[in-house]
C-alpha cells in the first residue's frame, strides 16, 4: 500500500519568515495530494490540494509543489503569522486505493 | 449543510465496557471514513464505506472493533470490550468521490478508557 513520509516533525519560524514542509510517497499511481491543517483540539481541515497533472499550485500565502518523478511534494507558507501555528498533515491517494494515506504531521510554531 | 456530525464529543468509559461512536456524513457524500488519531501513530484509517458498503476494513485493529453503516446518513463504530489502549480521538470523514476530492472531517470523539 501507500506510504507517506513527512518532514520535519516540528518546525519553528519567526513571524514573517517562510516555512517549508516536505513529504514523499511510495505509490507511483497516487494522483491526489491534499494538505490539512489541524489546530489544537480541532478537526483537520483542507488548506490546499494538488493533482498529479499539475506541478505547482498557489493560494495567497500558501503554495504546494509536486515532483512526480521524485515522488515528493512540499507545502510552502510565506509571510507566516501566529495563526499559522498548527499541525500540518500531507496525504496521498491513488486511484486504485481511493482512500487517503496521511503523513505523520508537522507541528509548526510561528514565534511572534 | 452542518458538516459531518459526530457524537459524543467526549466519552469516558471503564475498561471492558462497550463504546459506540456515531457519525452523520454530509448529505450526498457517498464515501465515509473512520480514522483514529493518537500521538504515537498519527492519523490511521480504520475502515471506509462506499454507498453504505464496507470497502476496506484492513485498518481495524482487532475483532473488538466493528463498524456499520445502515443507511446513507448514519454510521457507527463500536468497540467491545474497550481497553485503555483504545484511548484516542476518533474522526469520521466523508467525501463525494474518494481519493480525488476533499475529505470533510467531523469534530471527532475523544475517547478515554480508564
Amino acid at each position: 500500500g501507500e506510504n507517506v513520509e513527512q518532514h520535519p516533525s516540528t518546525l519553528s519560524v519567526q513571524e514573517g519568515d517562510s516555512a517549508v514542509i516536505k513529504c514523499t510517497y511510495s505509490d507511483s499511481a497516487s494522483n491526489y495530494f491534499p494538505w490539512y491543517k489541524q489546530e489544537l483540539g480541532k478537526r483537520p481541515q483542507l488548506i490546499i490540494d494538488i493533482r498529479s497533472n499539475v506541478g505547482e499550485k498557489k493560494d495567497q500565502r500558501i503554495a504546494v509543489t509536486l515532483n512526480k518523478t521524485a515522488k515528493h511534494f512540499s507545502l510552502h507558507i510565506t509571510e507566516t503569522q501566529p495563526e499559522d501555528s498548527a499541525v500540518y498533515f500531507c496525504a496521498a491517494s491513488s486511484g486504485s486505493a481511493r482512500q487517503l494515506t496521511f503523513g505523520s504531521g508537522t507541528q509548526l510554531t510561528v514565534l511572534p | 449543510d452542518a458538516g459531518v456530525i459526530q457524537s459524543p464529543r467526549h466519552e469516558v468509559t471503564e475498561m471492558g465496557q462497550e463504546v459506540t461512536l456515531r457519525c452523520k456524513p454530509i448529505s450526498g457524500h457517498d464515501y465515509l471514513f473512520w480514522y483514529r488519531q493518537t500521538m504515537m501513530r498519527g492519523l490511521e484509517l480504520l475502515i471506509y464505506f462506499n454507498n453504505n458498503v464496507p470497502i476496506d476494513d484492513s485498518g481495524m485493529p482487532e475483532d473488538r472493533f466493528s463498524a456499520k453503516m445502515p443507511n446513507a446518513s448514519f454510521s457507527t463504530l463500536k468497540i467491545q470490550p474497550s481497553e485503555p489502549r483504545d484511548s484516542a480521538v476518533y474522526f469520521c470523514a466523508s467525501s463525494f468521490v474518494a481519493g480525488n476530492t476533499e475529505a470533510f472531517f467531523g469534530q471527532g470523539t475523544r475517547l478515554t478508557v480508564v
